[in-house]
């Protein structure tokens, strides 16, 4: 059972650096989603997608580019990386509509310089 | 945005006891979900709510969707050292919108 894949689990990128957050499921799930984790700030949404090609903004998307071109797959870009974005990012999934929570994955930690 | 308040923060027990923490929240939810987090690990689900008064158990864990659908709590009976972790609410207004998460109650357990 691989349920929601992420990776990397580490990342040290540099300020201004690119890269992508890899995320996938294999539930067949329509909602996908990306949390990060900061200390005392809980779950905070970033971005989340209904179904393929389908995507919207959470609580805080600045700094942070999804697309959604297939069911299983939902990658986060930092198209430029900043300290602020020292995080521990996490992927979540679950069936859309009705009573489905969301399944996590294990979480990236990624660290800006 | 919406928020949740989650309280405690933190708390420390005696192995044995019994632990209880809560959510509020300004506006109603229509599920109510609690979450544990491990060191390095997401978020595994707890319980799930879905009826407003509904009181829910899994194990020595219970919890309750409170009648206005504006809170929540948890209870844990109890304790052992491996219910250490952070525990999450978080509330849903309809399927097809996103989860609003609470801060986390960090709890610990001492042996």
């Amino acid at each position: 059972n691989a349920g929601v894949t992420q990776t990397p689990k580490f990342q040290v990128l540099k300020t201004g650096q690119s890269m992508t957050l890899q995320c996938a499921q294999d539930m067949n799930h329509e909602y996908m989603s990306w949390y990060r984790q900061d200390p005392g700030m809980g779950l905070r949404l970033i971005h989340y997608s209904v179904g393929a090609g389908i995507t919207d903004q959470g609580e805080v998307p600045n700094g942070y580019n999804v697309s959604r071109s297939t069911t299983e797959d939902f990658p986060l870009r930092l198209l430029s990386a900043a300290p602020s974005q020292t995080s521990v990012y996490f992927c979540a999934s679950s069936m859309a509509g009705g009573r489905s929570p969301l399944h996590f994955g294990n979480g990236t930690r990624l660290t800006v310089t | 945005g919406q928020q949740l308040n989650q309280s405690p923060q933190s708390m420390f027990i005696q192995e044995g006891e019994d632990v209880s923490m809560n959510c509020t929240s300004s506006s109603i939810f229509n599920t109510w979900l609690w979450y544990k987090q491990d060191p390095g690990e997401g978020p595994v689900l707890l319980i799930a709510l879905y009826k407003a008064g509904e009181l829910t158990s899994n194990g020595r864990l219970t919890a309750q969707f409170g009648i206005t659908r504006k809170d929540s709590f948890l209870n844990i009976s109890a304790s052992i050292p491996s219910d250490v972790g952070i525990y999450f609410c978080a509330g849903q207004l309809t399927g097809n919108t996103p989860l609003v998460f609470g801060k986390g109650t960090r709890l610990s357990v001492i042996a």
